[in-house]
């Protein structure tokens, strides 16, 4: 069974840094595209940043370019994200999400971590 | 890159047909055939109903579907059931620094 576990979400001040962590299991994690998809509280979803199967592409959405930081370990089936100078509008549930290489749509995903940014 | 758009609510009854639009640019919807709808329960994780504007993932009733016409993509419910009450977005791959885009959401109500 596919399972994707997001975990590190909490309450941080305006300025500090969070790294989120999402558990790959039952599948070949090496294989798959990850992702990073947020959803502010009772608004929409919006994708954040993604990474290939080998690390070799990254990409982000524009309000993050800079602050955070996407990688993963292949050895350890583990999708990461470091978000650095953090704002209120990045609180928002953190999803992980599954992608095959080459597609463009989401799979699996996690059942989210929530980010809070509050002073 | 901005959202795109969609109603915000549709309603329908059950068993019957209800089409969420979702709108976007040449440089997104209209320019590739790379539009996937998600259903969200609340509190739940987003589950993929349609991929690549009008394929069906293996698990997922034919009573949905999906077609493109131009700069807007479209999903249809059909024989409408409570279970589908939800919300609903469409996602498209965008030729820009942002790789993807998310519609803005449409909450379906079954009456």
């Amino acid at each position: 069974e596919v399972q994707l576990v997001e975990s590190g979400g909490g309450l941080v001040k305006p300025g500090g840094s969070l790294r989120l962590s999402c558990a790959a299991s039952g599948f070949t994690f090496s294989s798959y595209t990850m992702n990073w998809v947020r959803q502010a509280p009772g608004k929409g979803l919006e994708w954040v940043s993604s990474i290939s199967s080998s690390s070799r592409y990254i990409y982000y959405v524009d309000s993050v370019k800079g602050r955070f930081t996407i990688s993963r370990d292949n050895a350890k089936n583990s999708l990461y994200l470091q978000m650095n100078s953090l704002r209120a509008e990045d609180t928002a549930v953190y999803f992980c999400a599954r992608r095959r290489d080459g597609y463009h749509w989401n799979d699996y995903w996690g059942q989210g971590t929530l980010v809070t940014v509050s002073s | 890159q901005s959202a795109l758009t969609q109603p915000a609510s549709v309603s329908g009854s059950p068993g019957q047909s209800i089409t969420i639009s979702c709108t976007g640019t040449s440089s997104d919807v209209g320019g590739y055939n790379y539009v996937s709808w998600y259903q969200q329960h609340p509190g739940k994780a987003p589950k993929v109903m349609i991929y690549d504007v009008s394929n069906r993932p293996s698990g997922v009733s034919n009573r949905f579907s999906g077609s493109k016409s131009g700069n807007t993509a479209s999903l249809t419910i059909s024989g409408l059931q409570a279970e589908d009450e939800a919300d609903y977005y469409c996602s498209s791959y965008a030729s820009s620094s942002t790789l993807y885009v998310f519609g803005t959401g449409t909450k379906v109500t079954v009456l």
